[in-house]
C-alpha cells in the first residue's frame, strides 16, 4: 500500500532556474511531511519538513508547500545549482514518528 | 565522526547462508530503524525499535530479525538468505518527533548469489 507517491521519476532543469518536485499522498492522518536528498552510494539526507498544520516552510533556497485539500506537497529549489543534482524522496509520518513512508523518488538533474 | 554507521558496505553471499549487518548511531537517538530499498528504488520500513517496543512490518519474513544490544546499536540478522533478499539495506535513527526526520546510514548492498 503505497501511501506516498512521486509520479515523476526524473526532472531536468537549467542552473539558476526553479526546480519543482511534486508528491501526492493518500492518508489524511499524516502529521508531518518531509523531503530527503540522496546521492549515489549514500543514505538519504533530511532536507526540510513541514507540519500538517502549516502550508509553507522555507529554508534558504528550499521551500516546501503543502496543500492538504489536494493531498499534495511540493519542493521548490530556487535557484537550482548543479550540486542539487540527486534523487529527492518525499516522505510522510505520524506524530510518534515510528513509520515513515517514502515515495519512489525523483531524480533531479541541474544542467550548468 | 559518522552519525549512523553501517557495516559492511557491501555483502555478497550464497543462498542459504546466514548473515548480519551492523548499525551504530552516536546521536543519542531513542529509536532506530531498518529500511529496505528494492530494485524499484522504493524505501520500505522493515523494523522500528526503541527501548520500549519493537514494531515489525508484517510483510517482513521471520528470517529477518533485529537485535539491539543497547540503545546505540541495532543489528539485522538474516537467516537462510534467498535471491530476493538482494537489495540495499539502510539503518536510520531519530528523535521521537517526526518533524526532525531520520538520520540514515550509507547503506549495505546485499547480493545473494
Amino acid at each position: 500500500d503505497q501511501q506516498v507517491k512521486q509520479n515523476s521519476p526524473s526532472l531536468s532543469v537549467q542552473e539558476g532556474r526553479i526546480s519543482i518536485l511534486n508528491c501526492d499522498y493518500t492518508n489524511s492522518m499524516f502529521d508531518y511531511f518531509l523531503w530527503y536528498k540522496k546521492y549515489p552510494a549514500e543514505g538519504p539526507t533530511f532536507l526540510i519538513s513541514i507540519s500538517s498544520i502549516k502550508d509553507k516552510n522555507e529554508d534558504g533556497r528550499f521551500t516546501v508547500f503543502l496543500n492538504k485539500s489536494a493531498k499534495h506537497l511540493s519542493l521548490h529549489i530556487v535557484p537550482s545549482q548543479p550540486g542539487d543534482s540527486a534523487v529527492y524522496f518525499c516522505a510522510a509520518t505520524f506524530y510518534n514518528n515510528n513509520d515513515m513512508r517514502f515515495g519512489a523518488g525523483t531524480r533531479l538533474t541541474v544542467k550548468p | 565522526d559518522t552519525a549512523v554507521s553501517q557495516t559492511p558496505k557491501y555483502l555478497v553471499t550464497q543462498m542459504g547462508n546466514d548473515k548480519s549487518i551492523k548499525c551504530e548511531q552516536n546521536l543519542g537517538h531513542d529509536t532506530m530503524y531498518w529500511y529496505k530499498q528494492d530494485s524499484k528504488k522504493f524505501l520500505k520500513i522493515m523494523f522500528s525499535y526503541n527501548n520500549k517496543e519493537l514494531i515489525i512490518n508484517e510483510t517482513v519474513p521471520n528470517r529477518f530479525s533485529p537485535k539491539s544490544p543497547d540503545k546505540a546499536h541495532l543489528n539485522l540478522h538474516i537467516n537462510s538468505l534467498e535471491l530476493g533478499d538482494s537489495a540495499v539495506y539502510f539503518c536510520a535513527s531519530s528523535q521521537e518527533m517526526g518533524l526532525y526526520g531520520y538520520t540514515f546510514g550509507s547503506g549495505t548492498r546485499l547480493t545473494v548469489v
